[in-house]
């Protein structure tokens, strides 16, 4: 019940597409949904995140769409850049509780020029 | 602003050597910190993670412990490497029911 699956393990995009990563999960108590963003090399960081009151956060060019009834949410990279090349990591916990993030196994992102 | 430190930054060691790798976060208290591995550039498990000095508790069991000898230092250790221990290891805080977790730059450990 703490997974949280995340797909697909790699995409590949033209410069200028739209990049679409899901996950799904199964704890219908958590209450906090981050992506965090890898480039090679170097440790994760925070990209953007979403609670389930909202549907929809966007933030530049990435946003996060929630879909609490079917328990997923996607990130979406609109105009997607070389630069944007990275692993995505999806992730959930309970904040209320304190609880650690459970981690999706990541999205290779490539970005053609 | 807070900050986390984490080195060495790259290791190369013989197995059955000893490992120490160290972690400091600056600019806050009491934060929760975390050890995580990562091999073959994904997934991201977690090793260890502490809620104050001297708490550690351990997610996998294997042959890597750590400590917290003070409230922003966290240190990952072996007594004998394992080429099996081979990996990208990350050291993390958090704001204690936040959930929200910042990473350091990580470590790259390879075992021959």
């Amino acid at each position: 019940q703490q997974q949280v699956k995340q797909s697909p393990q790699s995409l590949i995009v033209q410069k200028g597409g739209i990049s679409i990563i899901n996950c799904a999960y199964e704890n219908t108590a958590f209450d906090y949904f981050p992506w965090y963003q890898q480039f090679p090399g170097k440790g994760p960081a925070l990209l953007i995140a979403i609670r389930p009151d909202v549907s929809e956060k966007k933030e530049g060019r990435f946003t996060i769409s929630f879909n609490k009834s079917a328990k997923q949410f996607s990130l979406h990279i609109m105009d997607s850049q070389p630069g944007d090349s990275a692993t995505y990591f999806c992730a959930a916990s309970i904040q209320t509780s304190g609880s650690r993030l459970t981690f999706g196994e990541g999205t290779q992102l490539t970005v053609n020029p | 602003s807070q900050t986390i430190h984490q080195w060495p930054a790259t290791l190369v060691q013989p197995v059955g050597s000893p490992l120490s790798l160290e972690c400091t976060v600056e600019g806050t208290s009491n934060p929760n910190l975390y050890w995580y591995r990562q091999a073959a550039g994904r997934g991201l498990q977690l090793l260890f993670y502490s809620v104050g000095i001297g708490q550690i508790s351990s997610e996998v069991p294997q042959n890597l412990s750590a400590s917290r000898p003070q409230d922003r230092q966290f240190i990952l250790s072996s007594k004998k490497l394992l080429l099996s221990d081979s990996g990208f290891y990350l050291c993390a805080w958090s704001v204690r029911n936040t959930g929200e977790l910042f990473f350091g730059e990580g470590s790259r450990l390879t075992v021959l």
